[in-house]
């Protein structure tokens, strides 16, 4: 049972954009800062999104991040076959002084 | 470039201790959180513990009584230990560069360790 939640998976056409929304509490989201990664199959997770809206060198502007309140955002547009993938949200927890992630997302280009 | 790589045994027997090391090349371990992340086949991450280059620790509840995290800067290197395993800890693990506040920004390839007897 995770601390975060995300939907199963979101699907889209090519070129079409996705949202994958991660929700949690004040104790995580709602206080702290918000990052996102993608999983592609066989790999290691790799970091799309810090400080719930910034993006490092070499992420393409079609990834964007937001979050208000207890919740956060990952969007991605103009979606390519590539972006297949998991996508996972992570987030520190005061209460617990422990990391959490989201169960995270599987996006499908249709 | 920093690279990170997991190190350890491939199998475990139940109830013995896994041990596994993460080696930090091309820069200096100095000044971040070595994080340890598992993952089981088809799952999600779980976050495992965290360790400063001081020696500072924070561990996941759930597995708190049973984790031991190290440094060894000399040797660039961090390590973790998981005691009493069970089927369950089966999973690929991952040592990450944790950077303040809370996100990693590089990882290891990862390294599959699978309890059994």
């Amino acid at each position: 049972q995770s601390v975060l939640t995300q939907p199963p998976s979101v699907s889209a056409a090519p070129g079409q954009k996705v949202t994958i929304s991660c929700s949690g509490s004040n104790s995580n989201i709602g206080n702290n800062y918000v990052s996102w990664y993608q999983q592609l199959p066989g790999t290691a997770p790799k970091l799309l999104i810090y400080d719930n809206d910034k993006r490092p060198s070499g992420i393409p502007d079609r990834f964007s991040g937001s979050k208000s309140g207890t919740s956060a955002t990952l969007g991605i547009t103009g979606l390519q076959t590539g972006d297949e993938a998991d996508y996972y949200c992570g987030a520190w927890d005061s209460s617990l002084s422990a990391g959490v992630f989201g169960p995270g997302t599987k996006v499908t280009v249709l | 470039q920093v690279q990170l790589q997991e190190s350890g045994p491939g199998l475990v027997k139940p109830s013995e201790t896994l041990s596994l090391t993460c080696s930090v090349s091309s820069g200096s371990i100095s000044g971040y959180y070595c994080t340890w992340i598992r993952q089981p086949a088809g799952k999600g991450l779980e976050w495992i513990g965290r360790i400063y280059t001081s020696g500072t620790t924070n561990y996941n509840p759930s597995l708190k009584s049973r984790v031991t995290m190290s440094v060894d800067t000399s040797k660039n290197q961090f390590s973790l230990k998981l005691s009493s395993v069970t089927a369950a800890d089966t999973a690929v693990y991952y040592c990450a560069r944790e950077l303040l506040p809370y996100y990693f920004d590089l990882w290891g390839r990862g390294t599959q360790v699978t309890v059994s007897s």
